[in-house]
């Protein structure tokens, strides 16, 4: 594998259903994000991770919750979700979130659906 | 503050034009600035950025961008559009500290046979 990987591509969930996306990096980069992108909207970011530590929290909804176990891995684990959460969630790796240079590689998304 | 405008949602071009996507804007210290493009069903990929020297950028297939700092401006261009180009495109600045991006609402490229 190389690049950064998502998983589920899709997901279908019920308002009351609890669960997780995952991403992980091959690229050796130790800054993580999440971004929810909408239609019509700017891609929003979620959360950041740098060396593990979380960086950014944007105003998230706590029925979001990320969780960085290592540089290579995030996860962002979902639950009682809304509607308006529905989206595609993009998670991207860059080498550290504090070079402000530096490129942000994005995985395929999880199209999430919440019914 | 941050923030990027995009004029046009959606640009159509015939196969072979020239392709020139807008992209503004606002900052209140020099920007780095990045244009993505995200193929349907995919995440999106870096195209080219500008962060200092020749404000004349050149990325991958065949896309380039100036950044013209006295009209705010980063606007992309390629000479002459092929079907792959189908995509959208994403215009984002970074501010001076920190990688946090901040993406203009994007644009929808339709090339015309």
């Amino acid at each position: 594998e190389t690049g950064v990987t998502q998983t589920p591509r899709h997901l279908v969930m019920g308002m009351t259903n609890k669960k997780s996306l995952k991403c992980e990096q091959h690229l050796g980069h130790n800054a993580m994000y999440w971004y929810k992108q909408s239609a019509k909207k700017p891609l929003e970011l979620m959360f950041v991770y740098n060396f593990k530590e979380q960086t950014e929290n944007n105003s998230v909804p706590s029925r979001f919750s990320p969780e960085c176990p290592n540089s290579s891995h995030l996860f962002l684990h979902l639950h009682t979700l809304q509607p308006e959460d529905s989206a595609l969630y993009l998670c991207a790796s860059s080498q550290d979130s504090r070079a402000s240079t530096d490129t942000q590689y994005f995985g395929p998304g999880t199209r999430l659906t919440v019914l | 503050a941050q923030s990027v405008t995009q004029l046009g949602s959606h640009v159509s071009v015939s196969e072979g034009a020239l392709v020139l996507l807008r992209c503004n804007y606002s900052s209140s210290v020099p920007p780095y600035l990045f244009w993505y493009v995200q193929y349907p069903n995919q995440g999106l990929q870096l195209l080219l950025k500008y962060t200092t020297g020749a404000t004349l950028v050149k990325g991958i297939n065949g896309f380039e961008a100036e950044f013209k700092k006295s009209e705010t401006s980063f606007h992309l261009t390629k000479p002459s559009a092929h079907m792959s180009d189908a995509a959208e495109y994403f215009c984002a600045v970074t501010r001076g500290t920190g990688n946090q991006f901040y993406f203009g609402t994007g644009t929808s490229l339709t090339v015309i046979p």
